[in-house]
């Protein structure tokens, strides 16, 4: 089956740092990519659809100045946390879009924990 | 809009018990209904989805799930639970869009 990848698996970072998460379809093309959060014990909560070669689209309440996402090519999207701080921690998991509504399959990565200390 | 509601944050089942994990959503669209199950610090494994066929839909593992649109629900089931069960499952609606919208998850503990 289709594999999505991200790196990296776990980070700590001091506050105020960057942080860059990449997420990588290995072995089918993406147009599609999207970005969720999700804290302990609850839901994940999506807060970005990327599209290759265009700007995000952010979910409302999301901040596009803290959470800048690119989409360079079909099986790369990267989310870079800018700024850091403690309350940014958290389980970061991308997915990647392959096919055509409706019949389309989204693959998801083994996600990323990130701890802001 | 679109949205998910999962009875249950919590259900426990004995092994080779029948696994009953519910679903209800509303959708102002034909919806596509998906379950995905998520082990700990990993991502998300789809288990079956629901997009317009048949309304009784086979999945990996031996899960089932079943679509009512007169009772708006997606209930999974599985009849017999195994101790590799235990994890946290997710019900999950998209519209014409492709976006996923998640529900609060349900987690499944499977007794010996």
């Amino acid at each position: 089956g289709a594999v999505v990848s991200q790196h990296p698996s776990w980070v700590i970072c001091k506050s105020g740092t960057s942080v860059k998460i990449e997420c990588r379809s290995l072995d089918f093309q993406a147009t599609t990519m999207f970005w969720y959060r999700q804290f302990p014990k609850q839901s994940l909560m999506l807060m970005a659809t990327s599209n290759e070669g265009s700007k995000a689209t952010y979910e409302q309440g999301v901040e596009k100045d803290k959470f800048l996402i690119n989409h360079a090519s079909l099986t790369l999207s990267t989310l870079t946390v800018t700024s850091a701080h403690p309350e940014d921690s958290s389980f970061y998991i991308c997915s990647a879009r392959y096919g055509a509504l409706p019949s389309y399959e989204q693959y998801f990565g083994p996600g990323t924990r990130l701890t802001v200390t | 809009a679109q949205s998910v509601t999962q009875l249950g944050s919590h259900v426990s089942v004995s092994e080779g018990a029948l696994v009953l994990l519910r679903c209800n959503y509303s959708s102002s669209v034909p919806p596509y209904l998906f379950w995905y199950v998520q082990y700990p610090n990993q991502g998300l494994q789809l288990l079956l989805k629901y997009t317009s066929a048949a309304t009784l839909v086979k999945g990996i593992n031996g899960f089932e799930a079943e679509f009512k649109k007169s009772e708006t629900s997606f209930h999974l089931t599985k009849p017999s639970a195994h101790m590799s069960d235990a994890a946290e499952y997710f019900c999950a609606v998209s519209g014409n869009t492709g976006k996923l919208i998640f529900g609060q998850g349900t987690t499944l503990q499977v007794k010996p």
